[in-house]
Formats: C-alpha cells, structure tokens, sequence
C-alpha cells in the first residue's frame, strides 16, 4: 500500500494567517491527489483534486501543488470556517489511502 | 445535486455480518464508481472498496475476505456486506461518489457500534 504522511498532525493559527499543509506519499503517485476537509461530525468534503485543480464552489483562498511525492495545500488567508482537519488521498493505486489529517486549530 | 443516504443497524453483535445500503438521490447511479469508506471514532479515514455501475468491484485487501458490495441500478442503491465483525469494525461508515481521483460526494455517514 501506499502510505501518506503529512505534516503537521496539528497546526494554531489565525485569522488571516497562511496556512501550508504537507503530504508525502511513499512512492510516486504522479498528480493523483485530492485534498478533503472535514469538520466535527460532518462527512469530508473535496477541496482539490488532480493534485491542484479546486473544485467548484471552493473558495480561491484553498489552492494545491506537488506532484510525484510531494504535495501542498496551502489557505492564503486562514477564515473563521476553515478550523477543521484536513486529509489527503493518492488515487493512482488501489487500495486508495489517505493521509492521517491535519487538525488546524485557532490560535 | 446529488444525494447519499446510508441506512442500516446502529448496533451489531461481534462475529455478525453488517449490511449496509447507501441510496442515491438527484442523479443516476450508472456510470459512476460508488465507494464506502470507514473512520473509527477519532481516527483517519480507511477506503473499504468500489462497485461499479457495471458491478465490478474493488475492494481493500486488508478487508477482502469479508466485504462484499452490490448495487441495485432499479432502486439507485448500492450496498455492503462486512462479516466477522469485531469491536475494531466500530467507525462512522460513509458512501460516496467515487469519480478518477476523488471522492466528490458523500453520504453524511453512519455509527456503526460493535459490541454484544
């Protein structure tokens, strides 16, 4: 299996603040990486997919990069409905896994 | 816009078989990948496998001896079998969406306890 590790586990931060979430896959996974965010007892939600592309009706404040193995999300300006934990996802080999979350916490 | 909507038993007994079936509402179940995916309380998310429109299915090799999934294109639902179950099956089970590289929808998910 391919295994995700991203960084940090948790992050404080705030209001207005740039965020840079990390995930590195233990192999290459060429741009086949999606990003979720998921709030206390509500399902993910995609935020990016193919590594870079928002989905819509994502804000354009969320944007992502990498390929390979090394990936980013990055929120330029951290708002109020953004403290949540964040996933990642390789989808270029089953079985597909995800990353082991990012809590972002207010400062 | 599309909909999922998990049903089935809150409650199983360990060494059971938990049957979970996910409806889709607000578009077709043909042409897509439909996938579960579990997160024990507190921890990450744990992809269980896809069933195609088709019926194909794919499923996690640390779980293929005891899933299987189905779907029902007349009543737009798919479903999934877990046996042998034990109190490490406990999660919040999610259906969803499953397009190329992502999961675009989700089902709001259902607690799955296992205990006796």
């Amino acid at each position: 299996d391919i295994q995700m590790t991203q960084s940090p586990s948790s992050v404080s931060a705030s209001v207005g603040d740039r965020v840079t979430i990390t995930c590195r896959a233990s192999q290459g996974i060429r741009s086949w990486l999606a990003w979720y965010q998921q709030k206390p007892g509500k399902a993910p939600k995609l935020l990016i997919y193919t590594a870079s592309t928002l989905q819509s009706g994502v804000p354009s404040r969320f944007s992502g990069s990498g390929s390979g193995t090394d990936f980013t999300l990055t929120i330029s300006s951290l708002q109020p409905e953004d403290f949540a934990t964040y996933y990642c996802q390789q989808a270029n080999t089953f079985p597909l896994t995800f990353g082991g979350g990012t809590k972002v916490e207010i400062k | 816009q599309v909909h999922l909507q998990e049903s089935g038993p809150g409650l199983v007994k360990p060494s059971e078989t938990l049957s979970l079936t996910c409806t889709v509402s607000g578009g077709s179940i043909s042409n897509y990948y439909w996938s579960w995916i579990r997160q024990p309380p507190g921890k990450g998310l744990e992809w269980i496998g896809f069933v195609y429109y088709s019926g194909t299915t794919n499923y996690n090799p640390s779980l293929r001896s005891r899933v299987t999934m189905s779907l029902d294109t007349s009543k737009n639902q798919f479903s999934l079998k877990l046996s042998s179950l034990t109190a490490a099956d406990t999660a919040v089970y999610y259906c969803a969406r499953h397009r190329s590289d992502q999961f675009e929808y989700w089902g709001q998910g259902t607690l799955v306890t296992v205990s006796s």
